[in-house]
């Protein structure tokens, strides 16, 4: 089993839709929960980061971590076509710069 | 140059050349990465150095090995190219963020097919 589970996707919908994605893990001693946005052909980009539980929002992006569960989500509001990118979660420790990263969702945002 | 460089772009090498991925940095973070990024996998991290002087070995390291001569300067060489090597790779410079939270600085990537 890996350590974090992303579903690849693609995942398609209509500009103004809220996108729901999302990541499961396994490791209890995750503490630092990332999501990182990657366009075509480009490196991927720190986008929002949480520590612990909780909800964190940013604009359109509100990212959420639920621990009991071992469930990480982001959610994107009012989605554009500049949204279309690869989201990768991310998860860390707090022993050192080791980062998972999931295998990334597609989403493509139609205009 | 601002953040991280790559080169090349892409490359096509033919199975059992040497070939070496460029990477450089102008944010003198201490800590630089090296991923491949292929289809359904994300990224794995091959080969990683905390610091000038030393290197250490990431999940998948077979194959490929690194240097680090000064702060700037991360290059991953393939001794001998395999097919399996085809992929994106990825060098990242590591900066603290919050806490000990450490945010990663990806470069432009560098597509390589091995026939």
């Amino acid at each position: 089993q890996k350590e974090v589970e992303q579903d690849p996707g693609p995942l398609s919908v209509p500009e103004g839709a809220i996108v729901s994605l999302n990541c499961t893990y396994s490791n209890s001693a995750f503490q630092y929960f990332m999501w990182y946005r990657q366009y075509s052909r480009k490196g991927p980009e720190l986008l929002m980061y949480t520590y612990s539980s909780g909800n964190k929002e940013d604009g359109r992006f509100t990212a959420q971590v639920d621990k009991s569960s071992k469930y990480i989500s982001l959610f994107i509001r009012d989605s554009q076509p500049s949204d279309s990118a690869t989201y990768l979660c991310a998860m860390s420790g707090t022993g050192g710069f080791k980062t998972i990263f999931g295998a990334g969702t597609r989403l493509f945002v139609k205009a | 140059i601002a953040g991280i460089t790559q080169a090349p772009t892409s490359q096509i090498l033919a199975a059992g050349r040497r070939m070496t991925l460029r990477c450089t940095q102008d944010m003198r973070h201490n800590a630089m990465y090296w991923y491949r990024q292929d289809l359904g996998l994300g990224l794995r991290l091959i080969h990683y150095s905390n610091t000038a002087g030393t290197t250490g070995k990431g999940e998948v390291p077979d194959g490929y090995s690194v240097s680090r001569a000064n702060t700037d300067d991360f290059p991953l060489t393939l001794a001998s190219a395999v097919p399996s090597q085809t992929s994106v790779y990825f060098c990242a410079s590591i900066s603290p963020r919050e806490g000990h939270l450490y945010e990663q600085f990806f470069g432009p990537g560098t597509r390589l097919t091995v026939l």
